[in-house]
């Protein structure tokens, strides 16, 4: 069985100081790794996929890494906007359904 | 593109009621939509899967009978809540699934489920 566990559940950062969350992975055959962004009362807003070690993707001050056994979301110097919960999630092995991770909880401080 | 969107965003609605919630893919369509179940503070938990043209498989725990979803096209599914019950305010969140090239499923925004 697939399992994804996520950490910290809560990171709380200063604007500007920069961190990484984590996101560890159990799977048969990795087919991809997802990241995505949900802001309080609003639904997941996708932000990366990942599909082999090594790779690494970037969107503004986000930098999504993976290896063979997790993958990391580097947050460089975040902003007040940056505040949300982070998802990772693996797709089963007909690629459809997803495994979450339990997320993490971002609080950037002016 | 990949927008998928959700009505109504909230409703609230007296026990013993049915409510209907819709889920689009508005500008490609999905053969697979998923429902989930989100509580405060926790991740998605998955309710059902809905396949275009066939039935939707429930997840362990989730019942059907309560839970209606009816996948009637490529770019619509509805979730209908019956009887609702106080137990069942939540925040419910659909996902429609693009497949080909990077196999992604793309989120609506929700709907808040308020039962008295």
């Amino acid at each position: 069985e697939d399992q994804v566990t996520q950490s910290p559940e809560a990171l709380r950062l200063q604007e500007g100081e920069s961190s990484s969350l984590n996101c560890s992975y159990t799977v048969s055959g990795l087919r991809g790794l997802f990241w995505y962004r949900q802001d309080p009362g609003k639904g997941p807003e996708f932000l990366f996929t990942l599909y082999s070690a090594g790779e690494e993707k970037e969107k503004e001050r986000l930098k999504a890494t993976l290896t063979k056994k997790e993958s990391f979301l580097h947050i460089t110097a975040p902003k007040p906007e940056d505040s949300a919960t982070y998802l990772c999630a693996v797709p089963n092995n007909a690629g459809n359904m997803l495994t979450f991770g339990g997320g993490t909880r971002l609080m950037v401080k002016p | 593109g990949a927008v998928v969107s959700q009505h109504p965003s909230r409703v609230i609605c007296k026990s013993g009621t049915s409510v209907k919630i819709e889920c689009r893919s508005l500008d490609f369509q999905a053969t697979t939509m998923f429902w989930y179940r989100q509580f405060p503070k926790k991740s998605l938990m998955l309710m059902a899967t809905s396949n275009e043209g066939s039935k939707a498989t429930y997840e362990q725990g989730v019942e059907k009978d309560k839970f209606l979803i009816n996948h009637a096209s490529l770019t619509l599914s509805t979730l209908t809540v019956t009887s609702a019950h106080p137990e069942d305010s939540s925040f419910y969140i659909c996902s429609a699934f693009l497949a080909g090239g990077t196999d992604t499923q793309y989120f609506g925004p929700g709907t808040r489920l308020t039962v008295l």
